[in-house]
């Protein structure tokens, strides 16, 4: 069955750097485009990024794009999500989600930017 | 970008009753490649979302058959034949065409 659990999150001061991690199993990973999308607390959902099977296509959402970068090992299964330059407007659940209809979902983790 | 709109926000809804709910984007969901890329999530209380309809009208396997989806080019519905319990949540459509992709704002079923 597939199985997506994300890691990392944690709380962080505003302007500093995070960095997710997805562990993906129970399918061919490196066959999957993968997505991160966020979820501020109380609100809907914000898709984020996302990067196909092979990592060469990456695509960002406008409210993460230069800050956070998305990339993966397929040798390990993981997918990642480099943020830096964390604001509070960044707080929220990220989810990892795979496929390019994002048909499975991970429990997500919660990352807090507060000072 | 590509802005999607659901109505209504809030939906109260008596139990064996259907409900229905819209979604429409800003552009044209149509892609060079013949399929629409609409999809529409469910959200229960706690629970990490999960897919129910994709490419506008496919159901997800162990969905039930009481949801369905349609729809195209810039209007899409999903329908619900007859609320359950379990249905209680937040619908959420997401429009996979464009870039970036972008959600709808959420709809939250009730029962009233």
């Amino acid at each position: 069955q597939v199985q997506l659990v994300e890691s990392g999150g944690g709380v962080v001061q505003p302007g500093m750097s995070l960095r997710l991690s997805c562990a993906a199993s129970g399918f061919t990973f490196r066959t999957y485009a993968m997505h991160w999308v966020r979820q501020a607390p109380g609100k809907g959902l914000e898709w984020v990024a996302l990067i196909s099977y092979d990592g060469g296509i990456e695509e960002y959402g406008d409210s993460v794009k230069g800050r956070f970068t998305i990339f993966r090992d397929n040798s390990k299964n993981m997918l990642y999500l480099q943020m830096n330059g964390l604001r509070a407007e960044d707080t929220a659940v990220y989810y990892c989600a795979r496929d390019w209809l994002a048909d499975s979902w991970g429990q997500g983790t919660l990352v807090t930017v507060s000072s | 970008d590509v802005v999607m709109t659901q109505s209504p926000l809030s939906l109260p809804v008596t139990l064996g009753q259907p409900a229905s709910i819209s979604c429409r984007s800003s552009q044209s969901l149509a892609y060079t490649d013949g399929n629409t890329y609409l999809n529409w999530f469910q959200q229960r209380p706690g629970q990490s979302p999960r897919r129910l309809i994709y490419k506008v009208s496919y159901r997800d396997s162990g969905v039930p058959d009481r949801f369905s989806g349609s729809g195209s080019g810039t209007d899409f519905t999903l329908k619900i034949s007859r609320v359950e319990a379990e249905d209680v949540g937040v619908y959420y459509c997401m429009q996979g065409t464009h870039w970036p992709r972008a959600f709808g704002q959420g709809t939250k079923l009730e029962i009233k």
